[in-house]
């Protein structure tokens, strides 16, 4: 199976600022990765797919960029309602699995 | 409108069996792969299974392989997940995601249930 590894697991930013979540997967994916957010009691809500492309209806703040292992999401200028959790998930090959999730909170 | 809800979960004994389903709406059900997500409270998510739009492709995880069943009825725009010899590390929410194409390869979860939540407990 493919791991999927985020860093960090957690984080405190500011709004404003400007935030790097990575995902490492343990092997090749070509380009089928999907970012997720979830908030507290609610379900995952997809961001970012292969792996540059904005879902529709997301801001324009997010984006995503890599191939094969490496791969980003950055929000370029934080807002309060991006505090939230943030998964990886790898459509490569299955089991479809998911990074273990960072959080990020408010410094 | 897209909708996707789940229903089913609830409390059952270890080595008891639950059937959840998915009824949606909003979107031609047969187009599109589906799949089931779970997460154990306060922890992260966990794939679990998924089913090509026609039916034909299933997968599952490991945790799960010959212990739970992916099926669909394009009929009835309903899927199913039927879970058997349930233990105690299968107590999560339960979500069911549908894909944006209707392979399995490369797919992404476009929209999601609410959840339902399973609790394997004697």
């Amino acid at each position: 199976d493919i791991q999927m590894t985020q860093s960090p697991s957690s984080l405190s930013a500011s709004v404003g600022d400007r935030v790097t979540i990575t995902c490492r997967a343990s092997q090749t994916i070509n380009i089928y990765l999907n970012w997720y957010q979830q908030k507290p009691g609610k379900a995952p809500k997809l961001l970012i797919y292969a792996p540059s492309s904005l879902q529709s209806g997301v801001p324009s703040r997010f984006s995503g960029s890599g191939s094969e292992t490496d791969f980003t999401l950055t929000i370029s200028s934080l807002q309060r309602e991006d505090f939230a959790t943030y998964y990886c998930q790898q459509s490569y090959t299955t089991p479809h699995t998911f990074g273990q999730g960072t959080k990020l909170e408010i410094k | 409108e897209v909708q996707l809800l789940e229903s089913g979960g609830g409390l059952v004994q270890p080595g008891g069996s639950l059937r959840l389903s998915c009824a949606a709406s909003g979107f031609t059900f047969s187009d599109y792969a589906m799949s089931w997500v779970r997460q154990t409270p306060g922890k992260g998510l966990e794939w679990v299974s998924v089913i090509s739009g026609g039916g034909g492709s299933t997968y599952y995880a490991d945790s799960v392989k010959g212990r739970f069943t992916i099926s669909r009825d394009n009929s009835k725009n309903t899927l199913y997940l039927q879970m058997k010899s349930l233990r105690a590390d299968d107590t999560a929410v339960y979500y069911c995601a549908k894909g944006h194409r209707v392979v399995v390869a490369g797919t992404n979860l476009d929209y999601w249930g609410q959840g339902t939540l399973v609790t394997v407990s004697s």
